[in-house]
Parts: structure tokens; C-alpha cells; sequence
């Protein structure tokens, strides 16, 4: 079966420093995969998706950028945090290659706190 | 740009209530509908999937029903119990858009 890890699980970092936040998965091969922020009081949003290693598509433009250097491992960082950054952040995966949207399932989130 | 809303924002309910949520959105052109279950602090649960060809899934309990030309999903819960308590969200993937656009959840709370 199918296993999404992320981690850290809770992070609490200052304003301007460094992030790195990383998924992978166990299961399968070539996934499709996402990272999501959940901010308090708004919704899911989509940041980034890949279909495979070195390709991300990137949904909004943001403090952040994302990196697969493997088939399975999903990287998400920031050189430089800000306190707008702060909030659940979640993995996904769902399907290979085409299409992209696929039923998705989920990590069990970080919980990022910019201070 | 594809919206998706949620309503009722949160629900109550005894225990052994048959209940609906509902989520609406506004471009009809949907690739499928995915309804999550998520409990506090925690990541999502997938529990049924629409394709846009379909017209309803079934899961245990759950029923989950799209008419795309009203731009609406439910979602029915029979015989509610207490540890279906959590926030439901509906998301949207959309032909046009390179996207997948979540609802802001409805909070269900199931009293014993």
C-alpha cells in the first residue's frame, strides 16, 4: 500500500531564515505530486504540483519554491520566511503523469509558525 | 477563475441523523469533484470521487451526488455518528484552469 510521509511535523522558525520541508512516498512509482497551504482562515491552496523529477509547475507566485530530486521525495523551501508564510502545509499525491488531476491523498501536514 | 463554496459553514446534529452538505461551484467544465474529510490538526482523507462523466459514488454510509449543470455536489451522511465529527471539504479540478480548488469545509459536530 500507498504511505505519504512528511516532516518536520511542527516547526517554529524567525522571520527571514531558511525553510525546508520534505515529503515522500512509499508505495509507488512516478507519482504526481502537490504541496497545499492551509492558512487559518482560508482554504486549501494549491502551490505547487510535479509529474516527475525536475518538473514543477508552480500555481501562484510566492516567497517559496519546490524541488524533486527524486522519484518519490518532494522539497519545499524558502530562502528568506516571512510571517504571511505561516500555516499548515500538505503534501499530496494522486496518479502518474497524465492527467493531473487524479484522486489525491494526503500527508499528515507541517505545522509552520514564522515568528 | 473556478470558486468553490461550502455551505452550511458549520452543522450540528444528533447522533443517528441523516445529514447533507453542499458544495457549489462556478465553472461547470469540471475535470472531477473530490470530497475530503479533514480532523483537527491533521492531513486530509479522501473520501469519494466524482469523475465528471458520473453522476454519484457511494461509500458505506457516505453518497455523494454532482450535477455539473447546476454547478453542485452533496454530500449525504446517513445514520451520523459521533466520529464522523470533522471538517468536510469539497475540491474542484477544472479542465481550463491548471488547478484543483478546494471549499473552505463545513464543520460537522455529531452530538451523542
Amino acid at each position: 500500500s500507498q504511505t505519504i510521509h512528511q516532516w518536520p511535523a511542527t516547526l517554529v522558525q524567525p522571520v527571514g531564515s531558511p525553510l525546508s520541508l520534505e515529503c515522500t512516498v512509499e508505495g509507488t512509482s512516478n507519482p504526481n505530486l502537490y504541496w497545499y497551504r492551509q492558512a487559518a482562515g482560508r482554504g486549501l491552496q494549491l502551490l505547487f504540483y510535479s509529474v516527475g523529477i525536475g518538473q514543477i509547475s508552480s500555481e501562484v507566485p510566492q516567497n517559496l519554491s519546490a524541488s524533486r530530486p527524486q522519484d518519490r521525495q518532494f522539497i519545499l523551501s524558502s530562502k528568506k520566511l516571512l510571517l504571511s508564510d505561516s500555516g499548515f502545509y500538505l503534501c499530496a499525491w494522486g496518479g502518474s503523469g497524465l492527467p493531473v488531476w487524479n484522486e489525491q491523498f494526503f500527508g499528515p501536514g507541517t505545522r509552520l509558525t514564522v515568528l | 477563475k473556478q470558486e468553490v463554496t461550502q455551505i452550511p459553514a458549520a452543522l450540528s446534529v444528533p447522533e443517528g441523523e441523516n445529514l447533507v452538505l453542499n458544495c457549489s461551484f462556478t465553472d461547470s467544465a469540471i475535470y472531477n469533484l473530490q470530497w475530503f474529510r479533514q480532523d483537527p490538526g491533521k492531513g486530509l482523507t479522501s473520501l469519494l470521487l466524482i469523475q465528471s462523466s458520473q453522476r454519484e459514488q457511494t461509500s458505506g454510509r457516505l453518497n455523494a451526488s454532482l450535477d455539473k449543470s447546476s454547478g453542485r455536489s452533496t454530500l449525504y451522511i446517513a445514520a451520523s455518528q459521533p466520529g464522523d465529527s470533522a471538517t468536510y471539504l469539497c475540491a474542484v479540478s477544472t479542465n481550463n484552469n491548471n488547478d484543483m480548488r478546494f471549499g473552505a469545509g463545513t464543520r460537522l459536530t455529531v452530538k451523542p
